[in-house]
């Protein structure tokens, strides 16, 4: 059975960063891309991008691309997403999702809260 | 992008009607469409693949149909468990994108 396993919660600065981190088990871990959505109060559920844990692509959503950067480390099954220069808008729950075609598995989520 | 419109927001329903959710697609997406659930505190759950194939241990009460811009989500007879908000989204063509969804509550 596959299982997406997400770090924990952060809150962050207007203007920081922020890295969460999503281990895989159950199934091998470089055939299926990892994709991160995001669910926020104002925007619902969004698409921000994928990587194949295979190549090392990385494919991001207009919206997030030159902010965005999502990488993996194939000796740990562990996918990353980095998130530049926040502001209260990117407050919301951050998900990574296993997609074939369409999004079976995905992980708990983590709360990325931006405030002064 | 691919716009994705669900109706209703929000649906009052009893325990054992029959409900029904719509997404409508901004242009023609085939039968790319997936359903999600989605409970308070829990990430998405994947109900429906293809527009109308049953993903694997989901309840046959559910069922999808549709193609090209159109879609619906039916419940045949809503449980107790049923109480959550869905989703659709496409897959034809990135960006991936979501309806805003539709939360059923008891009436």
């Amino acid at each position: 059975q596959a299982q997406l396993v997400q770090s924990g919660a952060e809150v962050k600065k207007p203007g920081a960063s922020v890295k969460v981190s999503c281990q895989a088990s159950g199934y091998p871990f470089t055939t299926y891309d990892i994709n991160w959505v995001r669910q926020t109060p104002g925007q619902g559920l969004e698409w921000m991008g994928y990587v194949h844990p295979g190549s090392g692509n990385a494919g991001y959503a207009p919206k997030f691309q030159g902010r965005v950067t999502m990488t993996r480390d194939t000796s740990t099954s562990t996918a990353y997403m980095e998130l530049t220069s926040l502001t209260s808008e990117d407050t919301g729950i951050y998900y990574c999702a296993r997609r074939q075609y369409n999004f079976d598995y995905w992980g708990q989520g983590t709360l990325v809260t931006v405030s002064s | 992008d691919i716009q994705m419109t669900q109706s209703p927001s929000t649906l009052p329903a009893s325990v054992g009607d029959r409900v029904t959710i719509t997404c409508r697609a901004s242009q023609d997406i085939n039968s790319w469409l997936a359903w999600y659930q989605q409970k308070p505190g829990k990430a998405p759950k994947l109900l429906i693949y293809k527009a109308s194939s049953l993903e694997s241990g989901v309840p046959l009460r559910f069922s999808g149909s549709g193609s090209g811009t159109e879609f619906t989500l039916t419940i045949s007879s809503l449980q107790p468990d049923d109480f959550a908000t869905y989703f659709c989204q496409h897959y034809k063509i990135g960006p991936w994108t979501f309806g805003q969804g539709t939360k059923v509550e008891i009436k």
